[in-house]
């Protein structure tokens, strides 16, 4: 039972263009939202990450958009590089008392120069 | 990679043989975790640890064991490994809930092919 769904699994941008990322969850007790990068042959690195008392954050060219009532959130990358070409998971969980977290599938993302 | 070491970083073992897995850790960090990611999958919770010698199981956790006998150290055990637990291991680690930072940070991973 897949509690974050995320969409879509690749996505092709060109330079300078948004790359936008989606996910829907299910669990409505989810509140923390984080989305981690992942370069081939390393390990995922958290990005950015928002909680739901607020409907956008943002980090130089990253912004995670969050809508509480649609239980969904995405990722906006702004002028997008050659060098975020990754592939991008997003995540949730009750921060409670053990912070598990429940990622979707992934998304790889590739911009082309 | 936040202080987190993982060994090996690269194993082939046959059916049936038990494989463990380790990771290391430098922040004393008190909680810690092992997933699997596989493709079409994302990466899945296996066993995680909030304290020495406290441990439980997550979403994937059949056929496998984990051990925590000092902070720095969490063993994933693979009893008899099988086909279908080829996939590459991450180990991560975070501070507990309620600390201002309790991000999980994640090592390099271990691949781990079962022939």
């Amino acid at each position: 039972q897949q509690q974050v769904k995320q969409s879509p699994q690749s996505l092709i941008v060109q330079k300078g263009g948004i790359s936008i990322i989606n996910c829907a969850y299910e669990n409505t007790a989810f509140d923390y939202f984080p989305w981690y990068q992942q370069f081939p042959g390393k390990g995922p690195a958290l990005l950015i990450a928002i909680r739901p008392d607020v409907s956008e954050k943002k980090e130089g060219r990253f912004t995670i958009s969050f809508n509480k009532s649609a239980k969904q959130f995405s990722l906006h990358i702004m002028d997008s590089q050659p060098g975020d070409s990754a592939t991008y998971f997003c995540a949730a969980s009750t921060r409670g008392a053990t912070n598990k977290l429940i990622f979707g599938t992934g998304t790889l993302l590739a911009v082309q120069p | 990679d936040a202080g987190i070491t993982q060994s090996p970083r690269h194993k082939v073992t046959e059916t049936g043989t038990p494989v463990t897995l380790r990771c290391h850790q430098t922040e004393n960090h008190r909680y810690m975790y092992w997933y699997r990611q596989d493709p079409g999958h994302g990466l899945r919770l296996i066993h995680y640890s909030y304290g020495v010698k406290d441990t439980d199981k997550g979403e994937v956790s059949d056929g496998y064991s984990v051990s925590r006998s000092k902070t720095e150290d969490f063993l994933l055990t693979l009893e008899s490994a099988t086909s279908s637990q080829t996939s590459v291991y991450f180990c991560a680690i975070s501070e507990p809930p309620g600390r201002l930072s309790y991000e999980q940070y994640f090592g390099p991973g271990t691949r781990l092919t079962v022939t």
